[in-house]
């Protein structure tokens, strides 16, 4: 099956400061999705990315699709205390119909006030 | 109110039990799928379902079984728990052509 690394696997800074966080893939994909889980809740989805190059913003939050279509960044500006949770990546590969997506494993964030 | 809401949001359950855990959705999609999640494994797909009484294998379909009688529904069940089963449970949907997944809000089930 698919391997996607998702890094790092978790993350302690202090308010005010920046976060970057990637996954990459063994396969090439056709889409990038960026989720956020709270604890207690379930995944919200944060960016969504159908092309290779992409950059989209949400607040906040910016993410890529890479050229290569094997990776993608998300990027957090200013961090604030309600950043914390868990970030996750999910691809979905091209061909078929196959709507199925594959989690990285998640990033932990914690901010410190 | 919750576009796709599971019940119940907890259960401790017994060693050998049958139990089912419900999902509804008021999105209007086709596509529904259970996954589990387990500390340090991220999301692992379990069953998915592109329309009623469609049923697919995920990647750990192994002690699970779904259905799907309605467009709105799906529902897992584990004919008889065991520990290992214990995780959090998350139901979530997609539209046709579109592959966001949202994500109801999860069932913890603790398996004794």
């Amino acid at each position: 099956g698919q391997q996607l690394n998702q890094s790092p696997q978790s993350m302690f800074i202090q308010e005010g400061e920046d976060v970057s966080m990637n996954c990459t893939s063994s396969s090439i994909f056709n889409t990038w999705l960026w989720y956020k889980q709270d604890p207690g809740e379930g995944p919200v989805l944060l960016i969504a990315l159908y092309k290779a190059g992409e950059l989209t913003s949400n607040g906040r939050l910016t993410a890529q699709f890479g050229i290569t279509r094997k990776d993608s960044f998300l990027n957090i500006s200013a961090s604030i205390p309600s950043d914390v949770g868990i970030y996750f990546c999910a691809g979905r590969s091209p061909g078929g119909s196959n709507y199925k997506l594959t989690f990285g494993k998640g990033t932990l964030l914690t901010v410190n006030p | 109110d919750a576009d796709v809401t599971q019940t119940p949001r907890n259960r401790i359950t017994k060693t050998g039990k049958r139990i089912m855990l419900e999902c509804s959705q008021t999105k209007g999609h086709d596509r529904m799928y259970w996954y589990r999640q387990d500390p340090g494994l991220g999301l692992r797909l379990i069953y998915y379902s592109f329309d009623v009484k469609d049923i697919n294998k995920g990647e750990i379909s192994d002690g699970y079984s779904v259905s799907r009688q309605a467009q709105a529904k799906f529902s897992l069940s584990l004919e008889s728990a065991i520990p290992n089963q214990t995780a959090l449970y998350f139901c979530a949907t997609s539209g046709q052509g579109n592959t966001e997944a949202f994500f109801g809000q999860g069932t913890r089930l603790t398996v004794v």
